[in-house]
């Protein structure tokens, strides 16, 4: 089955700096990316998504960018704020069901 | 436009009891999901159900078995409870007729079993 990755564990960037978190996917048949936050006691929401025919994509202040040949992908948050402190998880599917989740990334934003 | 509703939010109970897990969600969506979250681990799918009368395991399903009640409601019971079985659970759903579409989460439940 498929196996993600996801690097680092935690993260301390200063307020206004950038921070990237990366994972990788062992299944070729995954075609879909999507990334999560999770505020402390809150749910998992939804930040930006990617599919495998795009090989970049941009919200906002953050952005996504997939490699399909090495099989990863990134996140990126531009000009971070401390309400972007959190737990990231990236996922990546074949679909119909088929997710399976990084372990997840918890970013700190220091003022 | 509630999403999906997980009842209870906390629950304790002691080693052996049975307990199930309530889920409904009110986006019309055919595919909803059982997740565990421990620290670390991120969220592992115990239980999924494609649409209303079908379930299939997940990563983890030892333990759990769950019921689609009809389109909106998908529970999940734990039968003997065991402290192993201490997590946060989520509830999740979403739009699978069309290919590869996010997953909506609830709020969670936090069980401890003592």
């Amino acid at each position: 089955g498929e196996n993600v990755e996801q690097h680092p564990s935690t993260l301390s960037v200063q307020e206004g700096d950038s921070a990237v978190i990366k994972c990788t996917y062992s299944d070729s048949a995954s075609n879909y990316f999507p990334w999560y936050k999770q505020e402390l006691g809150k749910r998992p929401q939804l930040i930006i998504d990617i599919r495998s025919n795009v090989g970049e994509k941009k919200d906002q202040r953050i952005a996504v960018t997939l490699n399909k040949t090495a099989k990863h992908f990134s996140l990126h948050i531009t000009e971070t704020q401390p309400e972007d402190s959190a737990v990231y998880f990236c996922a990546a599917s074949s679909g119909y069901q088929k997710v399976t989740f990084g372990t997840g990334t918890k970013l700190q934003v220091i003022p | 436009n509630a999403g999906v509703t997980q009842t209870p939010k906390f629950q304790v109970l002691k080693t052996g009891q049975s307990m199930t897990l309530q889920c409904a969600q009110d986006m019309n969506h055919n595919s909803m999901y059982w997740y565990r979250q421990d620290p670390g681990m991120g969220l592992r799918l115990i239980y999924y159900s494609a649409s209303e009368g079908t379930t299939d395991k997940g990563e983890v399903p030892n333990g759990y078995n769950v019921s689609r009640l009809n389109k909106r409601e998908f529970s999940l019971r734990l039968e003997s409870a065991a402290p192993s079985q201490t997590s946060v659970y989520f509830c999740a759903s979403s739009e699978e007729r069309i290919l590869n579409q996010p997953q909506h989460f609830g709020d969670g439940t936090r069980l401890s079993i003592l």
